[in-house]
C-alpha cells in the first residue's frame, strides 16, 4: 500500500525549533518530488515547500523561506521539514504529500498524502 | 506569487443538486489547475488535475473546466459523501498556491 506517515509534531514555545519527518512506503520516494502542506486550525491549505527527486532543488513560500528547510534522505525513503524560530502562526497540521505528474506531462498534483502531524506553538 | 480566489466560500445544497464552484487565478496559468476534496478531520484527496482530467477512482459526477484564469468544478448530482471542503491549487509555478476553500454543506 502506498503510504506516507508523518511524525515529529508537538507543542513548543515561540522561538523553538522542530524537525518533522515523513516516511514513505509502498513506493520509491526517490522517483518523486515531495511537498509539505500545512493547515492552521479552522483554516485552509497552505503550500509550504517542495523538493526534487535528488534533493538538489528546493522551493519555499516566501513567508517561510529562511526559517524552514526541506530535505530528504532517499536511502531512508524519508522527507524532512526543519522549522526554526517558530511563531504562534506556525501552529498547524503539517502534511507530507507526493508530487506526481503523469508520464510526459508537467501537470503536477499532490496524489498521496499523509494523515498529518500537529505542531502547536504557544507560550 | 499567483493568488487563487474561490467562490463561493460556502454553499448549501441538497442531495441530488448540481453545484458549481469557481476558482480564479491572478494570472494566466493555462490548465495547471488541480481540485482537491477534504472531508472534516482528514487529509485532502485529489479529484481533478490539469483543469479537467479526473483522477483515477474519482466518480464521474465530478468534472472540471477552464483555462487561463477562470476554472470551475462541477458536481452533477450531489451525494452524501460530497459534503466537504473543496480547494483549487495552481501548479503553474511555485509557490503552488491554494484557493481559500469552498465548504459545501447540506
Amino acid at each position: 500500500e502506498v503510504q506516507l506517515v508523518e511524525s515529529g509534531g508537538g507543542s513548543v514555545q515561540p522561538g523553538d525549533s522542530l524537525k518533522l519527518s515523513c516516511v514513505a512506503s509502498g513506493f520509491t520516494s526517490s522517483n518523486y518530488w515531495m511537498s509539505w502542506v500545512r493547515q492552521a486550525p479552522g483554516k485552509g491549505l497552505e503550500w509550504v515547500a517542495n523538493i526534487n527527486e535528488d534533493g538538489s532543488e528546493e522551493y519555499y513560500v516566501d513567508s517561510m523561506r529562511g526559517r524552514f528547510t526541506i530535505s530528504r534522505d532517499n536511502a531512508k525513503n524519508s522527507l524532512y521539514l526543519r522549522m526554526d524560530n517558530l511563531r504562534a502562526e506556525d501552529t498547524a497540521v503539517y502534511y507530507c504529500a507526493r508530487d506526481y505528474a503523469p508520464t510526459n506531462s508537467y501537470f503536477y498534483y499532490l496524489d498521496v498524502w499523509g494523515k498529518g502531524t500537529t505542531v502547536t506553538v504557544s507560550s | 506569487d499567483i493568488q487563487m480566489t474561490q467562490s463561493p466560500s460556502s454553499l448549501s445544497a441538497f442531495v441530488g443538486d448540481r453545484v458549481t464552484i469557481t476558482c480564479r487565478a491572478s494570472q494566466n496559468i493555462a490548465t495547471y489547475l488541480n481540485w482537491y476534496q477534504q472531508e472534516a478531520g482528514k487529509a485532502p484527496k485529489v479529484l481533478i488535475y490539469g483543469a479537467s482530467t479526473l483522477q483515477s477512482g474519482v466518480p464521474s459526477r465530478f468534472s472540471g473546466r477552464g483555462s487561463g484564469t477562470d476554472f470551475t468544478l462541477t458536481i452533477s448530482s450531489l451525494q452524501p459523501d460530497d459534503f466537504a471542503t473543496y480547494y483549487c491549487q495552481q501548479s503553474y509555478s511555485t509557490p503552488r498556491t491554494f484557493g481559500q476553500g469552498t465548504k459545501l454543506e447540506i
